[in-house]
């Protein structure tokens, strides 16, 4: 069965970090792209950013884009998000999520429960 | 990037109705696009993928189409599980971006 577990969440003040983690389970991580998407309290969904299988390949949604990492250990099965200087609209819930392919194109079809983070000072 | 316009943003609808959202590219997305249900307090289902591809244990009183730049997800008989936020999705370019939500509700 697959699994995505994310950890990490929590409150931080404005302008400081956090790094959340994704453990995955019951697939090969090493196979498959990965990528992390956000809800705010009330609100859509929105892509954050997503990575290659071997973490040689990464993209990031324009509002993350120089104060968000997303990185992987393929060893570890686990999926990373170094998210600096926070702003209080970073306040989101933070899915993380399997892609897989079809026809070369890839989507998620799994997705974690969520962790919270909440950024207020 | 490539924007997603998906309407309506809610919709009233009884059990057994027929309901269509529909959303809209800035451009064309090639039927790279997936829609998703998520219920309160959940993490999103993806329901279809390849604008029309159902997923594996998804009923089938689902079904998408589409070409281009605009894409149609129909229930073609609404059930009590049901009601609940669905979004669409483009994968076509490495950028990828959702629709708005369209929420469900009880009329």
């Amino acid at each position: 069965e697959v699994q995505l577990v994310e950890s990490g969440g929590g409150l931080v003040q404005p302008g400081g970090s956090l790094r959340l983690s994704c453990a995955a389970s019951g697939f090969t991580f090493s196979n498959y792209w990965m990528q992390w998407v956000r809800q705010a309290p009330g609100k859509g969904l929105v892509w954050v950013s997503r990575i290659k299988t071997d973490g040689s390949s990464t993209s990031y949604a324009d509002s993350v884009k120089g104060r968000f990492t997303i990185s992987r250990d393929n060893a570890k099965n686990t999926l990373y998000l170094q998210m600096n200087s926070l702003r209080a609209e970073d306040t989101a819930v933070y899915y993380c999520t399997r892609e897989t392919s079809y026809s070369g194109s890839y989507f998620s079809d799994y997705w974690g429960q969520g962790t919270l983070v909440t950024v207020s000072s | 990037d490539i924007q997603m316009t998906q309407s309506p943003s809610s919709l009233s609808a009884a059990v057994g109705d027929r309901v269509t959202i529909t959303c809209r590219a800035s451009q064309g997305i090639s039927n790279s696009l997936a829609w998703y249900q998520q219920k309160s307090g959940k993490a999103p289902k993806l329901l279809l993928y390849a604008a029309s591809r159902l997923e594996s244990g998804v009923p089938s009183r689902f079904s998408g189409s589409g070409s281009g730049t605009d894409y149609t997800l129909t229930i073609s008989s609404l059930q009590p599980e049901d009601f609940a936020t669905y979004y669409c999705q483009q994968y076509y370019s490495l950028t990828i971006t959702f629709g708005g939500g369209t929420k469900v509700e009880i009329k």
